[in-house]
């Protein structure tokens, strides 16, 4: 699996958009990238994901550099309950165990009133 | 997506005894794999489990540590052997139906060994 790099923690202020970035410099052109978050003492949540068109869902977006290096996942309108620990993924899609999933320190979202 | 229903959701052990974790999903799944989050820390892989062989370990994982059973597509189970203070973590069973479709997560096993 790619490596990714992301900031170890950010702010966002409630109401405002908040847009975490994630550097998967070394993606293949058959991986995927994957959002997840972890609220605490909580199971990581699936967010979205995308090869490489941008993507939208009732959560969040995606948005993924033409080059594929990097992507953005963009919370339009950041509540409270929106703190939380987000990771960036990459990874194959497959039906084979290679689908497995590494992750990385994620980034530490806080959401200020 | 798939319902993941891990027991226990929390056990207090002793050290030197064994725990054997569960994972139940509502449909079967093509890939499951189980998951260790020590304390402040992401998650770390420990091994995928096989429908009808033996798991695969990542690097630093053992069978004879962790033994891994999966009998069908909707079914495994992890065990934490001679326990020690140091497995003390959240272990969390993961699972996905192939393709680009995301893996889920279940809301994991909290342990603590004294």
């Amino acid at each position: 699996d790619a490596k990714t790099t992301q900031p170890p923690s950010m702010d966002c202020a409630e109401g405002r958009a908040a847009n975490l970035p994630c550097n998967h410099s070394t993606i293949s052109g058959n991986e995927y990238v994957y959002w997840y978050r972890q609220i605490h003492s909580q199971g990581p949540q699936y967010i979205i994901h995308g090869l490489k068109n941008n993507e939208t869902n009732e959560m969040a977006s995606l948005i993924i550099t033409e080059d594929r290096k990097s992507s953005t996942l963009i919370l339009p309108h950041a509540t409270l309950r929106d703190t939380a620990v987000y990771y960036c993924i990459v990874r194959v899609a497959t039906n084979t165990n290679a689908g497995k999933s590494t992750f990385g320190d994620g980034t530490t979202l806080t959401v200020k009133p | 997506s798939a319902v993941i229903s891990q027991k226990p959701s929390r056990d207090i052990c002793q050290r030197g005894t064994s725990l054997t974790i569960q994972c139940q999903v509502d449909s079967q799944v093509t890939m499951m794999f189980w998951y260790r989050q020590q304390p402040g820390q992401s998650l770390t892989l420990i091994a995928t489990a096989n429908q009808g062989s033996e798991a695969t370990y990542e690097s630093g994982f053992v069978i004879d540590k962790f033994p891994i059973s999966r009998p069908n597509l909707t079914f495994s189970t992890l065990t934490v052997s001679n326990m020690s203070p140091e497995d003390s973590s959240i272990y969390l069973c993961s699972v996905g139906t192939g393709g680009n479709s995301p893996l889920h997560f279940g809301n994991g096993t909290r342990l603590t060994v004294t």
